[in-house]
């Protein structure tokens, strides 16, 4: 079974700064099938990236994933009022689809 | 515009049965995989299973084998999960979703609003 860390648990950030969330995987993912969520308080997930490195439909430019292998990060370049919220990592090669803990962003 | 609406959920008493639907409309239902994922109460998001656009491949998160079905229905675009022997620790709750493509190798792009499922005496 994959074991998904993220790294901080929090961020506390203001808005306009960089953010920047860590994914590491327990073993080097398949073809680097990893996504990023994000989810409000009351709100289902919502998809962000996909493959590590894609952004998904409707998604603004100021996100970014990348890596590869067993490492991966998401990067807000600058964060606005919308973007604070819980932030997720899950694999999807090879079941079980084990999601992270979950990285929150909030308001310095 | 996809929708996803879940329902069935409730209160059962430990050992008890419960049957989750979600409904799905706004997409070719046959032609993508669907998953349910769960959230208990102040946690993180918990995989708990997925099936193939033509319902034969299913996966199961261990902590829910032999415990929990999922199925689906194409003549009516619904997902369901037959969950038996039910604990406290499922008490959560479960959010219905379907895949980017027919294959559980892809990312979960839609998702509905969950139905809380709480196991209780």
């Amino acid at each position: 079974e994959v074991v998904l860390t993220q790294s901080p648990g929090t961020l506390s950030l203001s808005p306009g700064e960089r953010a920047t969330l860590s994914c590491r995987a327990s073993q080097s993912l398949y073809i680097n099938y990893l996504a990023w969520y994000q989810q409000k308080p009351g709100q289902p997930p919502r998809l962000v990236i996909y493959g590590a490195s894609s952004r998904a439909s409707g998604i603004p430019e100021r996100f970014s994933g990348s890596g590869s292998g067993t490492d991966f990060s998401l990067t807000i370049s600058r964060l606005e009022p919308d973007d604070f919220a819980m932030y997720y990592c899950q694999h999807y090669g090879t079941s079980p689809f084990t999601f992270g803990p979950g990285t929150k962003v909030d308001i310095k | 515009e996809v929708q996803l609406l879940e329902s069935g959920g409730g209160l059962v008493q430990p050992g008890g049965s419960l049957r989750l639907s979600c409904a799905a409309s706004g997409f070719s239902f046959n032609n993508y995989a669907m998953g349910w994922v769960r959230q208990s109460p102040g946690e993180g998001l918990e995989w708990v299973s997925t099936i193939g656009g033509t319902g034969r491949t299913t996966y199961y998160a261990d902590s829910v084998k032999g415990r929990f079905t999922i199925s689906r229905d194409s003549s009516k675009n619904m997902l369901y999960l037959q969950m038996k022997s039910l604990r406290a620790e499922d008490t959560a709750v479960y959010y219905c979703a379907k895949y980017s493509y027919d294959s559980a190798r892809s990312a979960l792009d839609s998702w509905g609003q969950g139905t809380l499922v709480t196991v209780s005496s």
